[in-house]
């Protein structure tokens, strides 16, 4: 089955700073690659997503970006403010396959 | 639309107790998955269903653990007899399939004593 890992688990930024979150996935056949936030207290809820036939998606201060020959995806949130601290996940989808969840990454960023 | 429900948001029990989480998915979703949360192990999939049917019930730690999906806006997890090791947040989410977004609820808290 999939195997996804994620790196780094913790990540603390200065605000204002950028802040880089990286995953990689193992199955090939995986075409769709979400990215959630959990603020504490709360469940995960989408952020961003791209699929496979795209290299880099952005949405205001977030993007992602994908290699598909490496078989990496990663999460950019520029500006970084208070209200990014949260855990972060990644995840990874496709062919015949449920989503398959990244460990996390606690972001803290100090004002 | 409201979400994807779950109850209760809190629950408080002792051990060897039975425990029954709910969950209603957002309406028109076919896929459901049960997750469960802990600072040691993060977030794992217990188990997927996906038009009411159980399709992946791999992440199911053992025998005490149970889901039913009994129609399409309804899902339990049930924990018999608890143990405080299966303390944790339980989430649920829904999605139109299994490969696609997956909308989470707020989570129980289970605490067992």
């Amino acid at each position: 089955g999939e195997n996804v890992e994620q790196h780094p688990s913790t990540l603390s930024v200065q605000e204002g700073d950028s802040a880089v979150i990286k995953c990689t996935y193992s199955d090939s056949a995986s075409n769709y690659f979400p990215w959630y936030k959990q603020e504490l207290g709360k469940g995960p809820q989408l952020i961003i997503d791209i699929r496979s036939n795209v290299g880099e998606k952005k949405d205001q201060r977030i993007a992602v970006t994908l290699n598909k020959t490496a078989k990496h995806f990663s999460l950019h949130i520029t500006e970084t403010q208070p209200e990014d601290s949260a855990v972060y996940f990644c995840a990874a989808a496709g062919g015949y396959q449920k989503v398959t969840f990244g460990t996390g990454t606690k972001l803290q960023v100090i004002p | 639309d409201a979400g994807v429900i779950q109850s209760p948001r809190h629950e408080v029990t002792e051990m060897g107790q039975e425990v029954t989480l709910r969950c209603k998915p957002i309406s028109g979703h076919n896929s459901l998955f049960w997750y469960r949360q802990t600072m040691m192990r993060g977030l794992e999939l217990l188990i997927y269903f996906n038009n009411n049917v159980p399709i992946d019930d791999s992440g199911m730690p053992e025998d005490r653990f149970s889901a039913k999906m009994p129609n399409a806006s309804f899902s339990t997890l049930k924990i018999q007899p608890s143990e405080p090791r299966d303390s944790a947040v339980y989430f649920c989410a829904s999605s139109y399939s299994g490969r696609e977004t997956q909308y989470f609820g707020p989570g129980t808290r289970l605490l067992v004593l």
